[in-house]
């Protein structure tokens, strides 16, 4: 099945530090979502995006549903060690189904 | 309310032997997933059930796994019989009416040894 690009790959950070992350495809979506997945557990909704262009905070995360419906971005500011784990965006068709990046891997050093 | 229940959460086999796993969605969720996730990748989708019915099972590798979703509510994957790559989690997950957020069990950890 098709899987949205996603980048970076892993990122190593600082504690306090912000991060960015982004996933795009060459298909429109109707929604993006945000997941966050930590180790022996399934992911975890983290933010959903339903119009192009549209921007929602989640405590210290922000996601953009990009104007081209192509790409999503995942913001997290001041960077906790509890932010580790992995991170997934998914695009949600007309069609009803979903389709995942490959995961942006998040270390936070304390 | 409670999450997208699965079990078990571990289950080591050998291989050629059978093994299922169980799935309980979301409460009024009519839209179950299966998901397949090989370490280092996003999920995959197996097959997705709109209530009883299954209307995407294009990824499913029918020669050896099967799942049904009988009364619409809980649903079974099974693999007979398993082979080493079937070594991955297995995610279930529901959505409701509007279809358009998914939210996910823990997974069922399988290795076949």
């Amino acid at each position: 099945g098709q899987q949205l690009n996603q980048s970076p790959q892993s990122m190593f950070i600082q504690e306090g530090e912000d991060v960015s992350m982004n996933c795009t495809s060459s298909s429109i979506f109707n929604t993006w979502l945000w997941y966050k997945q930590e180790p022996g557990e399934g992911p975890v909704l983290l933010i959903a995006l339903y119009k192009a262009g549209e921007l929602t905070s989640n405590g210290r995360l922000t996601a953009q549903f990009g104007i081209t419906r192509k790409d999503s971005f995942l913001n997290i500011s001041a960077s906790i060690p509890s932010d580790v784990g992995i991170y997934f965006c998914a695009g949600h068709t007309t069609g009803n189904q979903f389709y995942f990046g490959t995961g942006t891997s998040l270390t936070v050093i304390p | 309310e409670a999450g997208v229940v699965q079990s078990p959460r571990y289950k080591i086999i050998e291989k050629k032997q059978p093994v299922a796993f169980w799935c309980n969605p979301i409460s009024g969720h009519n839209t179950l997933y299966w998901y397949l996730q090989n370490l280092g990748q996003g999920p995959e989708l197996l097959i997705r059930y709109e209530n009883e019915e299954a209307v995407d099972d294009s990824q499913l590798p029918k020669d050896r796994f099967s799942a049904e979703r009988l009364k619409g509510v809980d649903s079974t994957l099974k693999i007979q019989p398993a082979e080493l790559g079937d070594s991955a989690v297995y995610l279930c997950a529901s959505s409701g009416d509007r279809g358009e957020t998914q939210y996910f069990g823990p997974g069922t950890r399988l290795l076949v040894l």
